[in-house]
């Protein structure tokens, strides 16, 4: 089983549409976790952080963790053609250690 | 610089030459990480720092690539004896102490093997 599992996509929804990408982690010791934003050709760009259960709102992006449920999802409002993306997850499982990813969900926002 | 910034941006490299990618991160930052990317693929873990020790180095493919991190902040990712399958896409993160803080990316370092 992978440490970090998201479905590769494409997700496609239309703009102004609510995007909703989801990720599960396999070490219940999983402390930190991370939404990352890719465009394709560029580097990883951070989007939220969020290390206790529950929801964080940023603007037109939520996180949501659950660990009991070892799950963790972005929720993007008022979904724009700039959104599409790649999107990963990331977690960190505490001291001494790697920030694992995920493979990413690929979004596509069509007008 | 205000973030990580990685040089040289591309590079290309005759196979079985040897190269030097490097990364300065965030001033402050103590964690370092090296990822690579090959094309259409996902993030692969080479290795981590902490000041200039590396908790965890799984993630180097083979003997033939070796990282320093010297004074806590730069750190340079070599690779010996290059080979086609190292063509990808070089990253380095750095975070302010580690696991619980955020990382941030630089640019990459483009490596082709010709």
């Amino acid at each position: 089983q992978k440490e970090v599992e998201q479905n590769s996509g494409p997700l496609s929804v239309p703009e102004g549409a609510i995007a909703s990408l989801n990720c599960t982690y396999s070490d219940r010791v999983s402390q930190s976790f991370f939404w990352y934003r890719q465009y394709s050709g560029k580097s990883p760009e951070l989007i939220m952080s969020i290390y206790s259960n529950g929801d964080k709102e940023d603007g037109r992006f939520t996180a949501q963790l659950n660990k009991a449920s070892q799950y963790v999802s972005l929720l993007i409002r008022d979904s724009q053609p700039s959104d599409s993306a790649t999107y990963l997850c990331a977690l960190n499982t505490g001291t001494a250690s790697k920030l694992t990813f995920g493979t990413g969900t690929r979004l596509q926002v069509t007008l | 610089g205000a973030g990580v910034s990685q040089s040289p941006s591309n590079k290309v490299t005759e196979k079985g030459k040897d190269v030097e990618l490097r990364c300065d991160p965030i001033s402050g930052h103590t964690a370092l990480y090296w990822y690579r990317q090959s094309l259409g693929q996902g993030l692969e873990f080479l290795i981590y720092f902490q000041g200039n020790s590396a908790p965890d180095k799984s993630g180097l493919p083979s003997d033939r690539f070796s990282a320093e991190r010297t004074g806590g902040s730069v750190s340079t990712l070599t690779i010996q004896r290059t080979q086609q399958e190292d063509s990808a896409v070089y990253l380095c993160a750095s975070s302010f102490s580690g696991w619980d803080t955020e990382a941030f990316f630089g640019q990459g370092t483009r490596l082709t093997v010709v």
